[in-house]
């Protein structure tokens, strides 16, 4: 139980262009998604926190206008990447919070973002 | 969150038991210890948590010492899929927060 799956897997896009990642809960529902970001040879950086039917709670640093983020269901949430740069290329992580039981967060596989 | 620090990291023989030290010395008493792990270009794993009691799961055991200041986790019989950074955490249950990742210790299996 508690699967949490991203798509696509990888991404390869062109600098200017916009892209969705989806992160999807499959066997529970989420009433909170996160999404991270994390930088080759560092840790998972928390981007923002995602309330189902809420606008998304960004972290300091993190450009909400940059960073769309969509939480339209109990378990859909989506980070769109607009006008993506080379430096927005790294690998991101969504993970899903279960509603009820212990306080886990189960992550999704990760997007690898290459931006040319 | 509190802040935990662990070794960068550890060596490990398959089939060994592995025992990863986490220090947390200023966890509050509402705080829980969470272990996650990240194995190479993967999505990090849950693997357990506890309050003050000693857990066991099917993938490993939390040891807690009886001040709370630091714990262990446990992989039984490592084996080379076990090779992963391991993150530990402590965190309220409940928070509405996302998680505050470390550096975690960089276990690596040896054949």
């Amino acid at each position: 139980g508690a699967v949490v799956s991203q798509h696509p897997s990888r991404v390869i896009c062109k600098s200017g262009t916009s892209v969705k990642i989806e992160c999807r809960s499959l066997d529970f529902q989420a009433t909170t998604m996160f999404w991270y970001r994390q930088f080759p040879k560092q840790s998972l950086m928390l981007m923002a926190t995602s309330n189902e039917g809420s606008k998304a709670t960004y972290e300091q640093g993190v450009e909400k206008d940059k960073f769309l983020i969509n939480h339209a269901s109990l378990t859909l949430s989506t980070l769109t990447v607009t006008s993506a740069h080379p430096e927005d290329s790294s690998f991101y992580i969504c993970s899903a919070r279960t509603a009820g039981g212990p306080d886990t967060q189960y992550f999704g596989p990760g997007t690898r973002l290459t931006v040319l | 969150d509190a802040k935990t620090t662990q070794p960068p990291s550890m060596d490990c023989a398959e089939g060994r038991a592995a025992n990863l030290p986490c220090n947390h010395s200023t966890i509050s008493g509402n705080e829980y210890v969470y272990w996650y792990r990240q194995i190479h270009s993967q999505g990090p794993q849950y693997i357990i948590h506890g309050l003050k009691n000693n857990e066991t799961n099917e993938m490993a055991s939390l040891i807690i010492t009886e001040d709370r200041k630091s714990s262990t986790l446990i992989l039984p019989h490592a084996t080379l899929r076990d090779t992963a950074v391991y993150y530990c955490i402590v965190r309220v249950a409940g928070g509405a927060d996302g998680l505050t990742f470390g550096k975690g210790t960089h276990l690596i299996i040896q054949p």
